[in-house]
């Protein structure tokens, strides 16, 4: 079974710049999770999905920052205008239901110089 | 609220030695769900195992172990016979059911394992 997919790996973009990271949850997964994970801050939870409606937006760090999730299948996180204290991994991760074992993406490395 | 510590931010050991890697956390609730995750230097984040609250039992799973005990609110992680490949960063997490199910995750352990 195919799990989390995220896209793209890696982005390199100048500040200023839109970025969109897009993510597959597994397949029958209705929770699903945005993650960014730096050295300073460590893992910190952006947004929570259930059943595409945001439960918990409140890890977002500001207005530049946009997520959603038009169907089952898939979700965005948009960072508009993106700024180098951006550049971080950012994690997709989903489960089964809300409680159950939670997977994670690969990850999308964003670098903004 | 909830809270998860790992208080050993890095371990250092040679290969074979054991090592167990701390897990404290804090709940007022009665069932929740314990966590943990591994992270190797390629970044990806890797399911290990899961433990819901009514279940004390500790488990092993080839050179890894877990020991869950509510009384110190403690779900430790041991591995055996520390390989090279065990170098990485491990997270426990806290999940409360009945919440809003959000994980609570610790810091990170980095455990560097040499040859």
């Amino acid at each position: 079974d195919a799990g989390v997919i995220q896209s793209p790996r890696h982005e390199v973009t100048e500040m200023g710049q839109e970025v969109t990271l897009r993510c597959k949850p597994i397949s029958g997964h209705n929770s699903l999770f945005w993650y960014r994970q730096t050295m300073m801050r460590g893992l910190e939870l952006l947004i929570y999905f259930n059943n595409n409606v945001p439960i918990d937006d409140s890890g977002m760090p500001e207005d530049r920052f946009s997520a959603k999730m038009p169907n089952a299948s898939f979700s965005t996180l948009k960072i508009q205008p993106s700024e180098p204290r951006d550049s971080a991994v950012y994690f997709c991760a989903s489960s089964f239901y809300a409680g159950n074992t939670i997977y994670f993406g690969e990850g999308s490395w964003l670098t903004v110089v | 609220a909830q809270k998860v510590t790992q208080a050993q931010t890095e371990i250092s050991v040679v290969e074979k030695e054991d090592v167990t890697l701390d897990c404290v956390y804090e709940t007022r609730d009665t069932t929740y769900y314990l966590f943990w995750y591994k992270q190797p230097p390629s970044g990806e984040l890797v399911f290990l195992i899961r433990r819901n609250s009514f279940d004390e039992q500790n488990e092993i799973s080839g050179r890894y172990s877990w020991n869950f005990q509510k009384s110190t609110s403690s779900f430790n992680f041991t591995i055996t016979a520390s390989q090279v490949v065990d170098s990485a960063v491990y997270f426990c997490a806290l999940i409360i059911s009945g919440g809003s199910y959000i994980p609570t995750f610790g810091r990170g352990t980095s455990l560097i394992v040499h040859p």
